[in-house]
């Protein structure tokens, strides 16, 4: 079966502007996860959504969002770009909150 | 405050010869420990995985190591291989927080 879909897979934007990301889980999975990873952080947690709710969020600001729809894709926003935000970002996926997780390849965001 | 450390950056091995991957963790609470490997411009795969009851899954030329007492895991890839260069990253899985939490990573590099 598939597995996790993201798009766009590369994406340039600029300072102050905001950008739409979107993840479509593999079939049948509830739970979509995003996660930041820069270089020498490793994978920092935003958010989790099961049956389009969102169970957890982790540590950054709310100029980061997100949103699971009633097929569980799901799309995150991050509104008034900095520079700081240039990043790969994933989404993950398991059949329920906790499980194996699946990665998609994830959206490499430039900010300039 | 780092909760899952993986304190070495990089790591060489020779083909053929014994991987040992390191990680810490402080939060007693994990329900279970994973393992993924990351190649360049691909998102994490799923390696292996161990519950916290547990001290020791093997699976294959991969076994994960549990120490509760010390709060570490490892896992050991016999016999490396080339093919077995990439970022590992650990992550631990606490149900109440509903958060898979890795660590940084570790570069292992097989030298053929």
């Amino acid at each position: 079966k598939a597995g996790v879909t993201q798009t766009p897979r590369y994406l340039i934007k600029t300072r102050g502007q905001q950008v739409t990301l979107s993840c479509s889980p593999i079939s049948g999975h509830r739970s979509v996860s995003w996660y930041q990873q820069t270089p020498g952080q490793g994978l920092q947690f935003l958010f989790e959504y099961f049956s389009e709710t969102q169970r957890n969020k982790g540590n950054f600001p709310g100029r980061f969002s997100g949103r699971q729809f009633s097929n569980s894709r799901s799309e995150m926003n991050v509104s008034t770009l900095e520079l700081g935000d240039s990043a790969l970002y994933l989404c993950a996926s398991s059949l329920i909150a906790g499980g194996e997780a699946f990665f998609g390849q994830g959206t490499r965001l430039t900010v300039v | 405050d780092q909760q899952v450390k993986q304190n070495s950056p990089s790591l060489s091995v020779q083909e053929g010869r014994i991987s040992i991957l390191n990680c810490d963790y402080t939060n007693s609470m994990f329900d279970y420990f994973l393992w993924y490997k990351k190649y360049p411009a691909e998102g994490p795969t799923f390696l292996i995985s161990i519950s916290s009851i547990k001290d020791k899954n093997e699976d294959g030329r991969f076994t994960v190591f549990l120490n509760k007492s010390a709060k570490h895991l490892s896992l050991h890839i016999v016999p490396s291989q080339p093919g077995d260069s990439a970022v590992y990253f650990c992550a631990a899985w606490s149900g109440s927080a509903r958060q898979l939490t890795f660590g940084s990573g570790t570069q292992l590099t097989v030298l053929p």
